[in-house]
């Protein structure tokens, strides 16, 4: 069975641009979580969606924002970037959004010029 | 609340050598346990998880944590060290109940010399 795959692996914006991250979670999972891993960091927690409806948001502005789609795969938007945001974006899948059973994609890749 | 601090961001060991990487976390509630393994320009893949029960929990490639409440640590150990171990290393906590964030350590990157 297909791992979490996320798309694209790297992608390098412009500062004030948008970028849209996306993540297709394991067969059969109907859980997405979204991560922040800035270089030398661990990862932060931006959101949690389960069956379509967010069920938790970490601590990042309102320019961060996400959807979950019949099929479970999600998007991440990031509006106005900042050179902050370059980091690793990570998304982990799970049946029902319990952390000790999530699953991690490897990442799409980030630069903020 | 919960955090997780882990001790030395950088662990240089010999192959063949024990590895221990510290982790030490605060947590109001029960927690669920976690160490996950990093290698370059990739995801985070578990290496094993403490949920309840046994407190001395074994994981993939031979590592093991144990959970000790009373010291409030979880840390992770492998007798001889491989240089294929050499790779970042993030303990995690997270709540027991109800809605589950994880809060993730800074981690710890480790290095294996031949």
């Amino acid at each position: 069975d297909a791992g979490v795959t996320q798309s694209p692996t790297h992608l390098i914006k412009t500062r004030g641009q948008q970028v849209t991250l996306r993540c297709s979670p394991i067969s059969g999972h109907k859980s997405v979580s979204w991560y922040q891993q800035v270089l030398g960091q661990g990862p932060q927690f931006i959101f949690q969606y389960y069956e379509k409806e967010e069920r938790g948001r970490g601590n990042f502005p309102d320019r961060f924002s996400a959807r979950q789609f019949p099929n479970y795969s999600s998007e991440l938007n990031v509006n106005a970037l900042l050179l902050g945001d370059s980091a690793l974006y990570l998304c982990a899948s799970s049946l029902r959004g319990q952390i000790r059973e999530q699953y991690f994609g490897p990442g799409t890749r980030l630069t903020v010029t | 609340a919960q955090s997780v601090t882990q001790l030395g961001s950088h662990v240089s060991v010999s192959e063949g050598a024990l590895v221990l990487l510290r982790c030490n976390y605060s947590s109001s509630v029960p927690p669920y346990l976690f160490w996950y393994v990093q290698y370059p320009n990739q995801g985070l893949q578990l290496l094993l998880k403490y949920t309840t029960g046994a407190t001395l929990v074994k994981g993939i490639n031979g590592f093991e944590a144990e959970f000790k409440k009373s010291e409030t640590s979880f840390h992770l150990t492998k007798p001889s060290a491989h240089m294929s171990d050499a790779a970042e290393y993030f303990c995690a906590v997270s709540d027991s109940g109800g809605y589950q964030k994880v809060t993730f350590g800074i981690g710890t990157k480790l290095q294996v010399i031949p």
